[in-house]
């Protein structure tokens, strides 16, 4: 019940394209959604985050949506560069829990070629 | 602003050797940080929740007695990997979470540690 299911595993866009990564989760007692990049060698970024009172949120060219009857949440990057190749992780937490920690979904590994 | 810095950011060392990495916040207080580990195209493993001023909580399956955590101020936490052996060779990030007491805020990640140990 505590696990982020994310897919794809890996993802080849062009430049330009739209690319989207969805992620599942079961405990209905998560209430934040973070999205993480992370480029080799690198710790993870802050990269956009959602709470379960809204839909939608849009910073730039990264949208989450969320949909919280199917327990679902996908990030959405929009115009895609090469620049945005890297992991996406999705992670959620309870915040009002005792520890208040991160579960992180598998990964994806976004290619934009050129 | 929420700068998280790590260091070292590679070691290499003979096997039986401790190896001590340090994680500070640099521009805010952080009363709780978080030690993870990620193997080649994984995704991070939480392996222990640091508290300032008290000792940290481990996942199951991780051995305190291996992977000391200290916690001594409210910008500083640090990991010892203790007699280190090949299996320990990883990639350790460390994350603190702005705030002191109980908070809300997000969690900042800093650069990782890539630790190889012959």
């Amino acid at each position: 019940q505590q696990q982020v299911k994310q897919s794809p595993q890996s993802l080849i866009v062009q430049k330009g394209g739209i690319s989207i990564i969805n992620c599942a989760y079961e405990n209905t007692a998560f209430d934040y959604f973070p999205w993480y990049q992370q480029f080799p060698g690198k710790g993870p970024a802050l990269l956009i985050a959602i709470r379960p009172d809204v839909s939608e949120k849009k910073e730039g060219r990264f949208t989450i949506s969320f949909n919280k009857s199917a327990k679902q949440f996908s990030l959405h990057i929009m115009d895609s560069q090469p620049g945005d190749s890297a992991t996406y992780f999705c992670a959620a937490s309870n915040r009002g829990g005792a520890t208040n920690k991160l579960i992180f979904g598998t990964g994806t590994l976004l290619a934009v070629q050129p | 602003g929420a700068v998280v810095s790590q260091h070292p950011s590679r070691v290499i060392c003979k096997s039986g050797t401790s190896v001590k990495i340090e994680c500070r916040s640099l521009d805010f207080q952080a009363t709780t940080m978080f030690w993870y580990r990620q193997f080649p195209k994984q995704s991070l493993m939480l392996m222990a929740t640091s508290n300032e001023g008290s000792k940290a909580t481990y996942e199951q399956g991780v051995e305190k007695d291996k992977f000391l955590i200290n916690h001594a101020s409210l910008t500083l936490s640090t990991l010892t990997v203790t007699s280190a052996h090949p299996e320990d060779s990883s990639f350790y990030i460390c994350s603190a979470r702005e705030g002191t007491g109980f908070s809300n805020q997000p969690q900042h990640f800093g650069d990782g540690t890539r630790l190889s140990i012959l």
